[in-house]
């Protein structure tokens, strides 16, 4: 079984300052990880994932995720927010062995103020 | 261009009434899926299909069929079971491996009153 937790349903900032979005999973075995994002009334995009290569995962518009095994934790990072990234952002797990599939947060919501 | 399409974008039906929701993917992906979204609720699988002819249930199949007749197609009806259809609908596809993502569809957002 797995399941992922979204620390924060809502999380401001201000343009320009440090984004941090906390996401904790539970799994059984060793898991896949993803970050997704969604802007009102659309699909989901695919930031970044990790998939056991590198703990350190870049992804795209300037996002990065750290994987630690220890704190099972995988929070999605950006150094300098802004107002473009103003969204909904999920993560999720699936399993790294067999089929399975994706378990997603509950999803938190970025606000980016001028 | 490759991708996921869903129709239509918003869709009005009256309480009672069976619909059916469209999904179209050229990505030659074999896996397939449908989720539910709801506020503050995340995404919560409906059903998802690994292969032509075959499909499983997630987790809240109830009040829902799917069929997949071929492989660039996997549509969804909410049938009058369903208690509270009125939510937002995305489809999704996958290559069918642990580090493939899915890729998502724009979505379909259903009103029942």
């Amino acid at each position: 079984a797995q399941s992922v937790t979204q620390l924060g349903s809502h999380v401001s900032v201000s343009e320009g300052a440090l984004v941090l979005l906390r996401c904790n999973y539970s799994s059984s075995v060793p898991p896949y990880l993803f970050w997704y994002v969604q802007y009102p009334n659309q699909g989901l995009q695919l930031l970044l994932k990790y998939t056991s290569a590198a703990t350190l995962v870049k992804g795209i518009n300037g996002f990065e995720a750290e994987f630690k095994k220890s704190e099972t934790s995988f929070h999605l990072t950006k150094p300098s927010a802004h107002m473009s990234d103003a969204a909904e952002y999920f993560c999720a797990v699936r399993a790294y062995s067999g089929y399975s599939t994706l378990t997603f947060g509950k999803g938190t919501m970025l606000l980016v103020s001028p | 261009d490759g991708g996921i399409t869903q129709s239509p974008k918003y869709l009005f039906r009256k309480e009672g009434q069976n619909v059916t929701l469209s999904c179209e993917q050229n990505l030659n992906h074999d896996a397939m899926y449908w989720y539910r979204q709801d506020p503050g609720q995340g995404l919560r699988l409906i059903y998802y299909s690994q292969i032509v002819n075959d499909f499983q249930k997630g987790d809240i199949a109830e009040g829902y069929s799917v069929s997949r007749e071929k492989k660039e197609s996997f549509p969804l009806t909410v049938t009058s079971a369903q208690k509270n259809p009125t939510a937002f609908y995305l489809c999704a596809s996958s290559q069918d491996s642990g580090v493939d993502e899915q890729y998502f569809g724009p979505g379909t957002r259903l009103t029942v009153t």
